[in-house]
C-alpha cells in the first residue's frame, strides 16, 4: 500500500543534542512538507521541497534543517538552536499538479520530547 | 499572506444530531482549494472534504457537507447524524493553486468536537 512512513513514533532528546526525524513516501509525489503541531496553534509549516535537491523555508524554519537527496525521503533535523523543540511533527507529501485530487497525504507523526 | 481562522476552539454535539464548524479565511487569490481535515486521537490527519473555489456547488461527502461562501470568505463544515467516531480535532485548511509547484497548506487552529450520547 502506498503511504507515508514517519519514524520513530516517539523520540526523546537531551537538551543541546541534534536529532533527525525520518519521513519516507512511496506515493511518487514530488512535493514533501514538514509541519509542527502545538496545542492551540494548528499546524505550522517548517520546510517544504518541490523536487529532489531543492527545498524552501516555511514559516518557522529557524532551528531546523532538511535534505532531499531522494524523491522518497525528506528527513528533518531538529538542531540545538531550536529553542522549544518539544512538539508533534507531521510529514506530508503531495503532487505538484495544480488541480491534484487531495490537499496532501500525511504520515502518522513523531512526538519529540526534550528531556 | 493567507490566514485561516477557526473561532470555535471546542464544540459539542449529541449523537445523531447535526453540528456546524466554522471557518473563515483571508486571501487575495481567486483560485484555491479549501479543505477540512479530521485528526482523531491517533493523530493521523484524515481528509474529510475539499472544495475548489471556482465551483459554486457546495461539496458533500456522505454525512459531511460544506457551506462555501466565496464572497464572505467563509467555509463551514456540517456534520449530519453525528456518530461517536466523529469525535476529533477538525482543521480547516487552504491552499492556493499553482501549476507545477508545491502547494503549501495553511491551517486554522482547529476545533475539538465532542460527541455525547
Amino acid at each position: 500500500d502506498g503511504g507515508i512512513t514517519q519514524s520513530p513514533k516517539y523520540l526523546f532528546r537531551k537538551e543541546g543534542q541534534n536529532v533527525t526525524l525520518s519521513c519516507e513516501q512511496n506515493l511518487n509525489h514530488d512535493a514533501m512538507y514538514w509541519y509542527r503541531q502545538d496545542p492551540g496553534q494548528g499546524l505550522r509549516l517548517i520546510y517544504y521541497s518541490q523536487i529532489v535537491n531543492d527545498f524552501q523555508k516555511g514559516d518557522i524554519a529557524e532551528g531546523y534543517s532538511v535534505s532531499r537527496e531522494k524523491k522518497e525521503s525528506f528527513p528533518l533535523t531538529v538542531t540545538s538552536a531550536q529553542k522549544n523543540p518539544t512538539a508533534f511533527y507531521l510529514c506530508a507529501s503531495s503532487t505538484t499538479r495544480a488541480r491534484g485530487p487531495d490537499g496532501a497525504f500525511f504520515g502518522q507523526g513523531t512526538r519529540l520530547t526534550v528531556v | 499572506a493567507q490566514t485561516v481562522t477557526q473561532s470555535q476552539p471546542e464544540m459539542s454535539v449529541q449523537e445523531a444530531e447535526t453540528v456546524t464548524l466554522s471557518c473563515t479565511y483571508d486571501t487575495s487569490e481567486s483560485d484555491y482549494y479549501l479543505f477540512w481535515y479530521k485528526q482523531p486521537p491517533s493523530r493521523q490527519m484524515i481528509l474529510v472534504i475539499r472544495q475548489e473555489a471556482y465551483k459554486q456547488q457546495n461539496a458533500t461527502e456522505n454525512r459531511f457537507s460544506v457551506n462555501f461562501q466565496k464572497a464572505a470568505k467563509s467555509f463551514s463544515l456540517k456534520i449530519s447524524d453525528s456518530q461517536l467516531g466523529d469525535a476529533a480535532m477538525y482543521f480547516c485548511a487552504y491552499r492556493v493553486i499553482y501549476t507545477g509547484t508545491a502547494s503549501k497548506l495553511t491551517f486554522g487552529t482547529g476545533t475539538r468536537l465532542q460527541v455525547t450520547l
